[in-house]
């Protein structure tokens, strides 16, 4: 069974511009959460999805939104990136919600 | 406020012997811990996980330890290999946990170097 698959895997972007990052779960799980790692704050949760809704979100300004798809493929969007945006973006499946999740490889995004 | 802590950045040990990585956490909602590896350039890989109606899980080499009146748990490497060198994350979610209900909170991790 394939992993958890994010695209792209790198990006490179400047201040003021968006970003959008696609990720596709694991076959057959329907929550996706996103995380953003940087050296600073370590690993911290931005939102998760299931069945095309947004369960849960951190604590993360309004800039950072997300969507699910019916097939339970997920993007996260980035609008008027700064240069702290500059980090290693991470995606999770898991079959269902309060179950163990599975990451995908990251997408690492630079703002410059 | 950092709900989930990992105060040893680093940790060397022989190969061969015990390595024993150690989280503390504040929340008491917490209620689900786990623990992840991670490589450079690589996603974290789910290790183990304890539910906090239990105070020890074992998988093969791994066991972790959960001890809830002191808010600590610790993941035990035995016997510790090369290939486990890696940052070991500890993470937590629980309801009302401030990650989302379902969302995890990690610690920073520890890098564990196993030393030949």
């Amino acid at each position: 069974k394939a992993g958890v698959t994010q695209t792209p895997r790198y990006l490179i972007k400047t201040r003021g511009q968006q970003v959008t990052l696609s990720c596709s779960p694991i076959s057959g799980h329907r929550s996706v959460s996103w995380y953003q790692q940087t050296p600073g704050q370590g690993l911290q949760f931005l939102f998760e999805y299931f069945s095309e809704t947004q369960r849960n979100k951190g604590n993360f300004p309004g800039r950072f939104s997300g969507r699910q798809f019916s097939n339970s493929r997920s993007e996260m969007n980035v609008s008027t990136l700064e240069l702290g945006d500059s980090a290693l973006y991470l995606c999770a499946s898991s079959f269902g919600v309060q179950e163990t999740q599975y990451f995908g490889p990251g997408t690492r995004l630079l703002v410059l | 406020d950092q709900q989930v802590k990992q105060n040893s950045p680093s940790l060397s040990v022989q190969e061969g012997r015990i390595s024993i990585l150690n989280c503390d956490y504040t929340n008491s909602m917490f209620d689900y811990f786990l623990w992840y590896k991670k490589y450079p350039a690589e996603g974290p890989t789910f290790l183990i996980s304890i539910s906090s109606i239990k105070d020890k899980n074992e998988d093969g080499r791994f066991t972790v330890f959960l001890n809830k009146s002191a808010k600590h748990l610790s993941l035990h490497i035995v016997p510790s290999q090369p290939g486990d060198s890696a940052v070991y994350f500890c993470a937590a979610s629980g309801p009302y946990s401030g990650g989302g209900a379902d969302g995890l909170t990690f610690g920073k991790g520890t890098h564990l170097i196993i030393q030949p």
